[in-house]
C-alpha cells in the first residue's frame, strides 16, 4: 500500500462549485501533510501545510485532516478557471522529504 | 528573484549515454532534494541533501548519482541513461527545520528538466 493515495481525476467542475480533493494515508502516526499545486510544465508551488488534526483555511483554500479515518481533503470555495492546475497531496517525513500522492488534475470550466 | 534553476530545459539521449541535470538555488537553503515525476505515480524522490558535503539515497536511487559540492547547488547524474529514465526530474529546496511542532520549511520546486532516453 501506498504511503498517500490520491483519486488522479481528471476532475472536471463549473466556475464557482465548491471543488473537494482528497486523499488517504496508511500510518494513523503521520502528523504533517502539505498540499501543492502544479499548473502544466511548471514545478509544484506550495498552498497549504496542516499539522496534526483540524482544519486550516487561506482565502478561498482550507485543509482539512481526519485522523480517525486517516482523510485528508482540500476544499476550493468559489472555483476559478485559473485554480485549473494538477494538486497533489504529501506527507512530511524526516529531513522534510515529502511522499506525495499521485496528484488529481482539476479543470474548472467557465 | 530566481529561486531554483534547473538546466536543461529539455534533453534527449540515447540509451547509454552519460549526462549531469545542474540544480542552482539562491535562498541559501540547507535542503535540496531530486525528484523524478512520472505519470499516475506522482513525485517520487531519488536523493537529497542536508548540506554541503553530504548525500542520501530517496525512494528511486537507482541508476542515478548525486553531489552537493556547493551549498547552492545540487548535480543529479545518469552513468548509463535507460529508456526507463524517460521522466521529467525536478529539483527543490528547502531551509532548516525550526524547532518544536508545525516547523517544517516548504519545500521551493523548479520548473523541471524533461528527458527522453531514445
Amino acid at each position: 500500500q501506498k504511503e498517500v493515495e490520491q483519486d488522479p481525476g481528471p476532475l472536471s467542475v463549473p466556475e464557482g462549485a465548491i471543488v473537494s480533493l482528497n486523499c488517504t494515508y496508511s500510518n494513523s502516526a503521520f502528523q504533517y501533510f502539505m498540499w501543492y499545486r502544479q499548473y502544466s510544465r511548471k514545478g509544484p508551488e506550495l498552498l497549504m501545510y496542516t499539522y496534526s488534526s483540524g482544519n486550516k483555511e487561506d482565502g478561498r483554500f482550507t485543509a482539512q485532516v481526519d485522523k480517525s479515518s486517516k482523510y485528508i481533503s482540500l476544499f476550493i470555495r468559489d472555483s476559478q478557471p485559473s485554480d485549473s492546475a494538477t494538486y497533489l497531496c504529501a506527507r512530511v517525513q524526516g529531513a522534510q522529504k515529502l511522499v506525495f500522492g499521485q496528484g488529481t488534475r482539476l479543470t474548472i470550466n467557465p | 528573484n530566481a529561486g531554483v534553476t534547473q538546466t536543461p530545459k529539455f534533453r534527449v539521449l540515447k540509451t547509454g549515454q552519460s549526462m549531469t541535470l545542474l540544480c542552482a538555488q539562491d535562498m541559501n537553503h540547507e535542503y535540496m532534494y531530486w525528484y523524478r515525476q512520472d505519470p499516475g505515480m506522482g513525485l517520487r524522490l531519488i536523493h537529497y541533501s542536508v548540506g554541503e558535503g553530504t548525500t542520501a539515497k530517496g525512494e528511486v536511487p537507482d541508476g542515478y548519482n548525486v553531489s552537493r559540492l556547493k551549498k547552492q547547488n545540487f548535480l543529479l547524474g545518469l552513468e548509463s541513461a535507460a529508456p526507463s529514465q524517460t521522466s521529467v526530474y525536478f529539483c527543490a529546496s528547502s531551509g532548516n527545520p525550526g524547532q518544536g511542532a508545525n516547523s517544517n520549511q516548504p519545500q521551493h520546486f523548479g520548473d523541471g528538466t524533461r528527458l527522453s532516453i531514445l
